[in-house]
């Protein structure tokens, strides 16, 4: 089964800070996707990859097939990223069922003004 | 609109009581999702739908039921509900499989059983 690790769970950041989220998975995988949930409750997708680097505004998000690992980050934050974050994989070992993705629990951030 | 609507957004019910709990997209998309969120948990999949009449269990499937006779309808029953069942529901659906496609999420059902 795979498991996914977030670190830190929680954070709080001062407004301008650069912000790292980071992301384990235990066996290989095929794409990992990043998600925001906002204090309202909506959730939006924010990346999706499965190898290298992709960047949309400030947000930047990396993976490192070999090292099972990815990192969000938050570049000039702002209290309007103040969100949950959230990690999902889907394993090579899905196949072609639909079934494939696992969360993460989150990480919980807070960008103080 | 065009989009993912769950309805309703907040319910409470008792005990054996059926409820069932309505998504909606417009994209016209393949897959079609459906999610419960608890504290401590990550999202856990509780059903799914590749295509109309085409749906399989997820993770934690028991006490629910699904059906998708439209493409853009996929309507999540709990039978007979119970306390344990009280949790925040998501729908999304996506074109492609998970992880060839993001996911499009609706806003949420809060659900209390008492």
């Amino acid at each position: 089964k795979n498991e996914v690790e977030q670190s830190p769970q929680n954070l709080t950041a001062q407004e301008g800070e650069f912000i790292t989220i980071n992301c384990s998975y235990s066996v290989g995988i095929s794409a990992l996707h990043w998600l925001q949930q906002h204090p309202g409750g909506g959730i939006v997708s924010l990346f999706m990859l499965s190898s290298g680097k992709k960047k949309h505004g400030r947000l930047i998000a990396t993976i490192n097939i070999q090292e099972k690992h990815s990192s969000l980050h938050i570049t000039a934050s702002h209290p309007r990223d103040s969100a949950v974050y959230i990690c999902a994989v889907r394993s090579v070992y899905s196949g072609g069922g639909a079934d494939g993705l696992t969360f993460g629990k989150g990480t919980h951030l807070i960008i103080q003004p | 609109d065009a989009g993912i609507t769950q309805s309703p957004r907040y319910k409470i019910t008792e005990t054996g009581r059926q409820v069932t709990l309505m998504c909606h997209q417009t994209w016209s998309h393949s897959y079609m999702f459906w999610y419960r969120q608890d504290l401590g948990h990550g999202l856990r999949l509780i059903y799914y739908s590749a295509a109309a009449d085409i749906t399989d269990k997820g993770e934690v499937p028991d006490g629910y039921v699904v059906s998708r006779s439209k493409t853009e309808n996929f309507p999540l029953t709990l039978e007979s509900a119970t306390r344990s069942q009280t949790s925040v529901y998501f729908c999304a659906s996506s074109e492609l499989a998970p992880g060839l496609d993001e996911q499009f999420f609706g806003p949420g059902t809060r659900l209390t059983v008492l």
